[in-house]
């Protein structure tokens, strides 16, 4: 595809039940990131992959949160047990270089939790 | 840690006025400095660049220059149109990092 896609673009979810959220990076990119985007808040980093090697995960706030890239290029998202304060847009990167400012941003996808 | 602080929204002006926005970070050693757009239902852009201390990065008619005295990243346009109305997010990357650190975001509306 043109770009990085993400799915599904909306999702709400009960109090409790467990999340998937999919990325797509753009093919061949081996560097792959999600940051999370609460209302009115500017994006945070949650982790980043190189290949499908989670380098760093220090932005993920519980273990609740959980990400994998088995085959080095879809990417998901998985989020347990989910709580209100996870209402956000959860956004991915991805990049060819790991150059951090040659990251290209997914359209996102907004969880919302009741 | 490293943080980034941009002056408050929402921000409306007519068309062709000039738009500063605001943005100083804090961070140790020498990070690079960015400015990122999200227009309505479009992901986020990069607009413009600064690698080090006194670059000016440009595009699209903005600017910012990388005032290392002054911690600070300013986002500025002398004449501002109706296209330009988007979120902008200033952001920082350290030397050696990957992840980038983003400001709130500051929401811009230009009026005809």
């Amino acid at each position: 595809g043109a770009g990085v896609s993400q799915s599904p673009r909306y999702k709400v979810a009960k109090r409790g039940q467990d999340v998937a959220l999919r990325c797509d990076p753009i093919s061949g990119h081996v560097s792959l990131f999600w940051y999370q985007q609460a209302l009115g808040q500017g994006p945070e980093f949650l982790t980043y992959f190189q290949n499908e090697a989670q380098l760093d995960k220090s932005g993920l706030p519980s273990d609740r949160f959980f990400a994998e890239r088995p085959e080095g290029s879809v990417s998901t998202l998985k989020i347990q047990r989910t709580q209100q304060e996870d209402s956000a847009v959860y956004l991915c990167a991805s990049s060819a270089t790991g150059i951090a400012y040659e990251q290209y941003f997914g359209p996102g996808t907004r969880l919302t939790v009741t | 840690g490293d943080s980034v602080t941009q002056m408050e929204g929402p921000v409306t002006l007519s068309e062709e006025a000039f738009l500063t926005i605001n943005c100083t970070y804090t961070a140790t050693g020498y990070p690079s400095l960015f400015w990122y757009v999200q227009y309505p239902g479009e992901g986020l852009q990069l607009l413009l660049k600064a690698t080090k201390a006194d670059d000016k990065g440009s595009n699209k008619g903005f600017e910012a220059t990388y005032r290392k005295e002054t911690t600070s990243f300013h986002l500025e346009k002398g004449s501002v149109q109706v296209s330009d109305s988007a979120v902008y997010f200033c952001a920082l990357n350290k030397q050696g990092a990957q992840k980038l650190v983003f400001g709130q975001g500051t929401r811009l509306t230009i009026n005809p």
